[in-house]
C-alpha cells in the first residue's frame, strides 16, 4: 500500500493571507503527481498534473512545486480568498499500477 | 463539453440491501475510475477500466462489490449486500489518456448512507 500523506489536515486563515500545504509520497517509482481542489457539493477539479522533478506550475494565485527525489510537493495559495475554501487533495501515480493514490487532503477555510 | 454524470446523488438503504450507481463519462474518454471516499479519508480506487476492460480492481471487495462498463462507455457499480461500513461518497472519474499523467474529470459523486 502506497503512503501518501498531506499536512496539515486543516487550516483556517484570514482573507489575504498566503498559505501552503505539503504532499509527501514515495520517492521511488514516480510517474506523476496530481493536485485537485474539492469544494463542498461540487466535483473534485484538477489543478495541476506534474511529471518532472523540479516542475513548477502556476494557475492564477495558486502554484505548486515538485521534488521527486525527496518525495514531496508543495501547493501555495497567494492572497487567500473565501472562494479558495475547499479540500485540496494530492494523488501520487507510480510507474507500476499507474493508478491515482490519494492523500487524505488538507481542508482550507478562508475567513472574510 | 458535458462533464461526468452520476446518479443518484444520494441514497439511503438498510444494511443487507442492494444498491447500484451509474456513471456516464465524458465522451471519448477511454479510462473510467470508481473511487470510494469515506469521511475523513482520501478517495480510494475501487476499479479502473480502460475502454471496457478492467485495468485494476485490486482494492474492490469482490465478495460484495461488482462493476461493469458496457460498450466502453457507461458504467455501473453495485453493492450486494451493503454493510454499514460502505457508507461513503462514491466518485466516478474519467480521463482521456490511457496513462495517469493527464487530469481526471470527476462527477459530483453519490453519497451512500447504510443504516
Amino acid at each position: 500500500i502506497l503512503n501518501v500523506e498531506q499536512s496539515p489536515q486543516s487550516l483556517h486563515v484570514q482573507e489575504g493571507d498566503s498559505t501552503n500545504f505539503t504532499c509527501s509520497f514515495p520517492s521511488s517509482n514516480f510517474y506523476a503527481l496530481h493536485w485537485y481542489r474539492w469544494e463542498t457539493a461540487k466535483s473534485p477539479e484538477a489543478l495541476f498534473v506534474m511529471t518532472l522533478n523540479g516542475d513548477e506550475k502556476k494557475k492564477g494565485r495558486i502554484s505548486a512545486t515538485l521534488n521527486t527525489k525527496e518525495g514531496y510537493s508543495y501547493l501555495y495559495i497567494k492572497g487567500s480568498q473565501p472562494e479558495d475554501s475547499a479540500t485540496y487533495l494530492c494523488a501520487f501515480v507510480d510507474t507500476g499500477r499507474r493508478a491515482l493514490t490519494f492523500g487524505s487532503g488538507t481542508r482550507l477555510q478562508v475567513q472574510p | 463539453e458535458a462533464g461526468v454524470a452520476q446518479s443518484p446523488r444520494y441514497k439511503i438503504i438498510e444494511k443487507r440491501q442492494s444498491v447500484a450507481f451509474w456513471c456516464n463519462p465524458i465522451s471519448g474518454h477511454a479510462t473510467l475510475y470508481w473511487y470510494q471516499q469515506i469521511l475523513g479519508q482520501g478517495p480510494k480506487l475501487l476499479i479502473q477500466f480502460q475502454n471496457n476492460g478492467v485495468v485494476d480492481d485490486s482494492q474492490l471487495p469482490k465478495d460484495r462489490f461488482s462493476a461493469e462498463r458496457l460498450k466502453g462507455v457507461d458504467s455501473t457499480l453495485k453493492i450486494q449486500p451493503a454493510k454499514l461500513e460502505d457508507s461513503a461518497v462514491y466518485l466516478c472519474a474519467s480521463s482521456l489518456a490511457e496513462s495517469s499523467n493527464t487530469e481526471a474529470f470527476f462527477g459530483q459523486g453519490t453519497r451512500l448512507t447504510v443504516v
